[in-house]
């Protein structure tokens, strides 16, 4: 089992420019989460998905699109992308019976 | 809405010492509690967890017992070691199952 994984480890983008970003999880969760991590604040949920085609909008979600079109894939996508959206993003992934929360290694982002 | 306050950082302390982080909440109801690790360029695990008023949570030398008379989740361990060093969230599970997270404390343990 390769657990959570994100695609890319890192990226840096110009202000304006466009990028998605992939978790997968190959333990058959039914919820993902993605969130994102800067200093002094924790983590903060951007979006999540209780389940295949389904999304909702967590505590940040402005400037952010999801994706949840297959079952263990879970997109997140920057249309227009700002310098206030340079940070580290963490996917996580869980079951529906099991409140324990998975995380992938991150994705450091930044935007110049 | 709920959320969640834990000691500032860093705290440095020298191996064998005992570490107390504090961590509180506001939530509505009695929602279940964690403690997350992050190691140096990693991800979160989880370190251990309590579902209900009065449950101890345990892991690794690591203990928590939640306290629903002071809304607190306090971390501790006995003697801390190197390998202990990391950043330490405090989390609550809110509606939706979401995680809602405290800013996190760095601990650096020094030989």
């Amino acid at each position: 089992n390769a657990g959570v994984t994100q695609t890319p480890k890192f990226r840096v983008l110009k202000t304006g420019q466009s990028m998605t970003l992939l978790c997968a999880q190959d333990m058959n969760h039914e919820y993902m989460y993605w969130y994102r991590q800067d200093p002094g604040m924790g983590l903060r949920l951007i979006h999540y998905s209780v389940g295949e085609g389904t999304t909702a909008k967590g505590e940040v979600p402005d400037g952010y699109n999801v994706s949840r079109l297959k079952k263990q894939n879970f997109l997140l996508g920057l249309e227009s992308a700002a310098p206030s959206q340079t940070s580290v993003y963490f996917c996580a992934s869980r079951t529906s019976s099991y409140n324990e929360q998975f995380f992938g290694p991150g994705t450091r982002l930044t935007v110049l | 809405g709920d959320s969640v306050t834990q000691m500032e950082g860093p705290v440095t302390l020298s191996e064998e010492a005992f570490l107390t982080i504090n961590c509180t909440y506001t939530a509505t109801g009695y929602p279940s509690l964690f403690w997350y690790v992050q190691y140096p360029g990693e991800g979160l695990q989880l370190l251990l967890k309590a579902t209900k008023a009065d449950d101890k949570g345990s892991n690794k030398g690591f203990e928590a017992t939640y306290r629903k008379e002071t809304t607190s989740f306090h971390l501790e361990k006995g003697s801390v070691q190197v390998s202990d060093s990391a950043v330490y969230f405090c989390a609550l599970e809110g509606g939706y199952n979401k995680l809602i997270f405290g800013a996190g404390t760095r601990l650096a343990v020094h030989p």
